[in-house]
C-alpha cells in the first residue's frame, strides 16, 4: 500500500523567510511520482512542483524547490522568499501504478506573517 | 480551454436521496478520477477510469458508482446518500507527457447530506 505522510499540521513564517514542509512517503512501486500541490480557502488544487522517482535532479519551480532524498523517503517542499499569498494548505501527494493514482497526505497549514 | 468542468458547486441533499456529480475535460485525456475531501484531510481516490468504458474503484467506493461512455464524460452517482458522504468532490484527469504526469482538477463539488 502506498502512504504518505506529513507530520506538521500547522506552520508559520515570516514574509521573505524561507519555509520547508516535510512530506515522507512510503511505496513498493519502483516507479512512482511526488507532487506538492497548494489549497488556497477558496480551495482549488493548484499544481506546484513534481518529482519522478528516476529524475537525478531535484525539481525546482521558481520560488519552489523539492528537496528529494530517495534513501531516506523523503520529498520535502521548500519555498523561499514566502508571500502572504502563500498562506494556504499545502499536499504532499504520490502516484503509482499505470494509471497515476494519486495518494495525498493529510496536509500542512502555512500562515505567513508580517 | 476549460479544462475539468464540474457541476453542481454546491449541493445539499436528504439522506436517503440521489444525485449525479458532472464532470467534463475538453483535452482529450484518457485518465480521469474522482477524489473526495473530509474536513481537514487530503483527498482520497473514490473510482478512476483509464478510458471509455472502463472504470475500476479506488481507495473509498462503496456508496457510489461512475461510469464512462466517452472519453469526455465521467459522472459520479451517489445512490442512497448519506450523512457520511458529506464532502468535497474533485474530479481530475491526466496523461503522460515525456516526462511527467500531467493533472488537472477540477473546482470541486461542495456536497452536504442532512
Amino acid at each position: 500500500a502506498q502512504k504518505i505522510t506529513q507530520t506538521q499540521p500547522g506552520m508559520f513564517v515570516q514574509e521573505k523567510e524561507a519555509v520547508t514542509l516535510d512530506c515522507t512517503y512510503d511505496t513498493s512501486d519502483p516507479s512512482y511520482g511526488l507532487f506538492w500541490y497548494k489549497q488556497p480557502s477558496s480551495g482549488e488544487m493548484i499544481f506546484l512542483i513534481y518529482q519522478g522517482s528516476y529524475d537525478q535532479q531535484n525539481a525546482t519551480e521558481g520560488r519552489y524547490s523539492l528537496n528529494f532524498q530517495k534513501a531516506r523517503k523523503s520529498a520535502n517542499l521548500v519555498i523561499s522568499a514566502s508571500q502572504l499569498g502563500d498562506s494556504a494548505m499545502y499536499f504532499c501527494a504520490m502516484s503509482t501504478g499505470t494509471a497515476s493514482k494519486l495518494t495525498f497526505g493529510t496536509g500542512t497549514r502555512l500562515q505567513v506573517t508580517l | 480551454n476549460a479544462g475539468v468542468t464540474q457541476t453542481p458547486k454546491f449541493r445539499i441533499l436528504k439522506i436517503g436521496q440521489s444525485m449525479t456529480l458532472q464532470c467534463a475535460q475538453d483535452m482529450n485525456h484518457n485518465y480521469m478520477y474522482w477524489y473526495r475531501q473530509d474536513p481537514g484531510m487530503g483527498l482520497k481516490l473514490i473510482y478512476y477510469s483509464v478510458g471509455a468504458g472502463i472504470t475500476d474503484k479506488g481507495e473509498v467506493p462503496n456508496g457510489y458508482n461512475v461510469s464512462r461512455s466517452t472519453t469526455e464524460d465521467f459522472p459520479l452517482r451517489l445512490e442512497l446518500a448519506a450523512p457520511s458522504q458529506t464532502s468535497v468532490y474533485f474530479c481530475a484527469s491526466s496523461y503522460l507527457t515525456d516526462t511527467l504526469w500531467s493533472y488537472t482538477f477540477g473546482s470541486g463539488t461542495r456536497l452536504t447530506v442532512v
